[in-house]
């Protein structure tokens, strides 16, 4: 198995961008998590989605921040317009059917960086 | 109530040696705790998970100690290797919201030969 895919890998951009960060989960799986990571508030949930709806967004920065899952295969995390604040590194991760929480499939994540 | 704490920030040990992490949880509702192992560069991977029932779950050269009085849980990586040099989360959830997980802050590990 491939794995959870996400793309770009980097991200340079400047103050006021649109941001589009992808994710692909692995095949089967009907949970996805975005989680965003920083040196000084960790690992922090975004959103999460069962069988593409989403289930809580309560983690979303604010109103700059959305997530869209269109389907099982795809999901893209947008900041518009970007802030140096939101520099950080996004992980998508999934999970399988039936599975306990803890068993979170990530990727390698999506570093942004927002001058 | 919500928080996972855990120490320590950051952990220095010689090759051989034993490395161990703490973790500290106030909400007695949690009743999954799974650890996970991060390498730079890389998402975090589970690594081993424990449920209350238990007082000590063992994979490897990796033990994860639970006191469900104290409500902490540890840790333990025995025979420590440079190859063991990661960033380490110990996380919590309920079964009534097994969707979200809490981490803790992370422990980087340095293991030194």
């Amino acid at each position: 198995d491939a794995g959870v895919i996400q793309s770009p890998r980097h991200e340079v951009t400047e103050m006021g961008q649109e941001v589009t960060l992808r994710c692909k989960p692995i095949s089967g799986h009907n949970s996805l998590f975005w989680y965003r990571q920083t040196m000084m508030r960790g690992l922090e949930l975004l959103i999460y989605f069962n069988n593409n709806v989403p289930i809580d967004d309560s983690g979303m920065p604010e109103d700059r921040f959305s997530a869209k899952m269109p389907n099982a295969s795809f999901s893209t995390l947008k900041i518009q317009p970007s802030e140096p604040r939101d520099s950080a590194v996004y992980f998508c991760a999934s999970r399988a059917s039936g599975r306990g929480a803890g068993e979170l499939f990530f990727g390698e994540g999506s570093r942004l960086t927002v001058l | 109530q919500q928080q996972v704490k855990q120490s320590p920030q950051s952990l220095i040990v010689q090759k051989g040696g034993i490395s161990i992490i703490n973790c500290a949880y106030e909400n007695t509702a949690f009743d999954y705790f799974p650890w996970y192992q991060q390498f730079p560069g890389k998402g975090p991977a589970l690594l081993i998970a424990i449920r209350p029932d238990v007082s000590e779950k063992k994979e490897g050269r990796f033990t994860i100690s639970f006191n469900k009085s104290a409500k902490q849980f540890s840790l333990h990586i025995m025979d420590s290797q440079p190859g063991d040099s990661a960033t380490y989360f110990c996380a919590a959830s309920w079964t009534y919201n097994t969707d979200k997980l809490i981490f803790g802050t992370g422990t980087r590990l340095q293991v030194f030969p």
